[in-house]
């Protein structure tokens, strides 16, 4: 089975910190991905990446950075948290199949920002 | 408009009930639709997918899209009080290399003992 890890289920955090979540996949994906998600809003697509060191903005990447340095790991940083980054996010990682992409997602982060 | 529109529940229905679940969309190129389920507190798993119009069935999970309506359906048959979870539909346009999937909101749904 795919295995998808965060480092994190819970994360207290306050304005203007520097957050690091961690994001690690078993099954030697090329891409991973970072969403967050939020009620009445669904999943929303920050950055992902298609090989390591690569790195692609998604829908919503202000005020996000990732770093990419081995292929199982995708690091999401919140330069300096705001209070409107409080949210579910999500990791996930997929390996193209024919022409059909599978994700698969980790268990998520519920980060609080005060 | 949203590219791709879920009804956020929730749906409520006795064990045993057959269910509908239902996403339409505006983008007619999409080509993969997916419906992933999330547990409460839980990441999203893949469920079923299916490519271009028609049914897929898969236990008690049937998987049907119509294209010509852009919409898509995910029937639940004698649900269980297990099958609780918010649903979300996911679709992509399937070209060769990346394929951004696009999320709806998700239904809530709660199936009663």
């Amino acid at each position: 089975d795919v295995k998808v890890t965060q480092s994190s289920r819970y994360l207290v955090k306050r304005t203007g910190e520097k957050v690091f979540l961690e994001c690690v996949q078993d099954m030697d994906h090329e891409n991973m991905f970072w969403y967050r998600q939020d009620p009445g809003l669904g999943l929303r697509l920050i950055y992902f990446s298609y090989d390591v060191k690569m790195k692609e903005k998604g829908d919503i990447p202000e005020g996000y950075s990732v770093s990419r340095e081995k292929k199982e790991r995708f690091s999401l940083i919140l330069e300096s948290a705001s209070t409107n980054q409080t949210s579910m996010y999500l990791c996930a990682s997929s390996l193209v199949s024919g022409v059909v992409e599978t994700q698969y997602f980790g268990p998520g982060t519920r980060l609080l920002v005060l | 408009q949203k590219e791709v529109e879920q009804d956020p529940g929730p749906l409520s229905v006795p064990e045993g009930a057959i269910v509908s679940l239902n996403c339409t969309y505006s983008n007619s190129a999409f080509q993969y639709f997916m419906w992933y389920r999330q547990y409460s507190r839980k990441g999203p798993e893949l469920l079923m997918y299916t490519y271009s119009s028609g049914n897929k069935e898969d236990g008690r999970f049937t998987a049907q899209v119509d294209k010509s309506s852009k919409y898509i359906s995910l029937f639940i048959r004698d649900s269980q009080p297990s099958d609780s979870a918010t649903y979300l539909c996911a679709m992509s346009q399937g070209n060769t290399g990346f394929q951004k999937l696009v999320f709806g909101t998700g239904t809530r749904l709660l199936v009663s003992p």
